[in-house]
C-alpha cells in the first residue's frame, strides 16, 4: 500500500523567511497530493493541492512542486508570518474511478514562525 | 453552511458505553469520509461513502464500529462497547466528484472522544 514520509517533523523559522516541507510517496499510481494546515483543536484545512498532470502550483505565498519520477512533492511558504504557525500535513491518494477515496497522510510538520 | 459540521465537538464516555457521532457534509458533496487521528499523528482512513453506498472500510474499522449515511446526506459513526484505545479525534470529510476525481476534499473540526 501507499506510504507517505514527511520531513522535517519540526521546523522553526524567523518571520519573513521561507519554509519548505518535503514529502515522498511510494505508490506510483497516486495522482492527487493535497496539503493541509491543522491548528490546535481544529480539523485539517486544505491549503493547496496538486494533481500528477502538473509539476507546480502556486497560490499567493504558498506553492507546491511535484516530481513524479522521484515520487516526491514539496510545500513552499514564502514571507512567513506568525499566523502560519501550525502543523502541516501532506497526503497522497489514487483519485480516479474505482479508487478507494482515502488519503494517506504523512506524520506532519510542526512549523513555528518566530516574530 | 459552507463547511463540514461535526457534532458533538467533545465526548467523554465510560469504557463499555456506546457513542454516536454525526457529520453533516458540504451540501453539494456526494462523497463522505471518516478518519481517526491520534495525538502527534496524521489522520488515518476509516471508511468512505459515495452517496448512500459505503464503498470502502479500513482494517482499522473493527466490528465495534459502524457507519451509516442513510439518505446520502449526513452520516453517523457509532462505536459500541468503547475501549480506552478508541480515544482519538474522529474527523469527517467530504468532497464532490467530477469525472471520477475528487474535488474540494474538506475536513470538519472533528469530535474528540475520551474513554475513561
Amino acid at each position: 500500500g501507499e506510504n507517505v514520509e514527511q520531513h522535517p517533523s519540526t521546523l522553526s523559522v524567523q518571520e519573513g523567511d521561507s519554509a519548505v516541507i518535503k514529502c515522498t510517496y511510494s505508490d506510483s499510481a497516486s495522482n492527487y497530493f493535497p496539503w493541509y494546515k491543522q491548528e490546535l483543536g481544529k480539523g485539517p484545512q486544505l491549503i493547496i493541492d496538486i494533481r500528477s498532470n502538473v509539476g507546480e502550483k502556486k497560490d499567493q505565498r504558498i506553492a507546491v512542486t511535484l516530481n513524479k519520477t522521484a515520487k516526491h512533492f514539496s510545500l513552499h511558504i514564502t514571507e512567513t508570518q506568525p499566523e502560519d504557525s501550525a502543523v502541516y500535513f501532506c497526503a497522497a491518494m489514487r483519485d480516479y474511478g474505482g479508487s478507494q477515496g482515502n488519503l494517506i497522510f504523512g506524520k506532519g510538520t510542526k512549523l513555528s514562525v518566530k516574530p | 453552511d459552507t463547511g463540514v459540521s461535526q457534532n458533538p465537538r467533545h465526548k467523554i464516555t465510560k469504557r463499555g458505553q456506546n457513542v454516536t457521532f454525526r457529520c453533516d457534509p458540504i451540501s453539494e458533496h456526494n462523497r463522505l469520509y471518516w478518519y481517526r487521528q491520534t495525538l502527534g499523528q496524521g489522520p488515518e482512513f476509516l471508511t468512505y461513502f459515495q452517496n448512500e453506498a459505503q464503498l470502502e472500510k479500513s482494517r482499522l474499522l473493527s466490528d465495534r464500529f459502524s457507519a451509516e449515511r442513510p439518505k446520502g446526506s449526513f452520516s453517523t459513526l457509532e462505536i459500541q462497547r468503547t475501549e480506552q484505545g478508541d480515544s482519538a479525534m474522529y474527523l469527517c470529510a467530504s468532497s464532490s466528484q467530477r469525472s471520477h476525481s475528487s474535488y474540494g476534499y474538506t475536513f470538519g473540526s472533528g469530535t474528540r472522544l475520551t474513554v475513561v
